[in-house]
């Protein structure tokens, strides 16, 4: 099973701030086979990306996605006060697909 | 409209089943991969089982593996999720998903909670 580590735990920003999330695959991720999610509270989770670097449909081109084998970036380049929220990334590029652990995105 | 419903959830004691279900409309069902993913509260996504288009190939986490089953009926447009041997760390939010690889449409999720 492929272990995803996210860091940071936390990012603390302001609106109009850049925000950069890495995430650190245990293993290769085959064909780069890797997506982000967005998750307000209470809410189920929105694809952001997937293939490491495709924007889902409807999604801002200010999320963007980057990164290949075990490492890769979720970058979003200027925070809107609807883009803080926890964002996962997931492989598929084996099974079990597994997600991982979340960043949180907060208002400085 | 796309929708997916999930239903069935609720208290369970340890060591029970549950039966959970989803309702798709909006979409042609067969011809997507399906999942469920977990989130217990407070914590993050957890995957937990897809199932191919004609329900020929089904994959699980190993933590549910003989205990839970997957498993759809495209006549009805429903997908299932089979629950025995319930245990406290199985209380989450299920969400239903469509697709099998990074699923872009989710249901709102039906709370499990397994206590005695």
């Amino acid at each position: 099973e492929i272990v995803l580590t996210q860091s940071p735990g936390t990012l603390s920003l302001s609106p109009g701030e850049r925000a950069t999330l890495s995430c650190r695959a245990s293993q290769s991720v085959a064909s780069s086979y890797l997506a982000w999610y967005q998750q307000k509270p209470g809410q189920a989770p929105r694809l952001l990306i997937y293939g490491a670097s495709s924007r889902a449909t409807g999604i801002p081109d200010r999320f963007s996605g980057s990164g290949s084998g075990t490492d890769f970036t979720l970058t979003i380049s200027r925070l809107e006060p609807e883009d803080f929220a926890v964002y996962y990334c997931q492989q598929y590029g084996s099974s079990p697909r597994t997600f991982g652990q979340g960043t949180k995105v907060e208002i400085k | 409209e796309v929708q997916l419903v999930e239903s069935g959830g609720g208290l369970v004691q340890p060591g029970g089943s549950l039966r959970l279900s989803c309702a798709v409309s909006g979409f042609t069902f067969s011809s997507y991969w399906m999942s469920w993913v977990r989130q217990a509260p407070g914590k993050g996504l957890e995957w937990v089982a897809n199932i191919k288009q004609d329900g020929s190939e089904k994959y699980y986490v190993d933590s549910v593996k003989g205990r839970f089953t997957i498993s759809r009926d495209n006549a009805k447009n429903s997908l299932y999720l089979e629950m025995n041997s319930l245990r406290a760390d199985d209380t989450a939010v299920y969400y239903c998903a469509r697709g099998g690889s990074y699923p872009g449409i989710w249901g709102q999720g039906t709370l499990v909670t397994v206590s005695s």
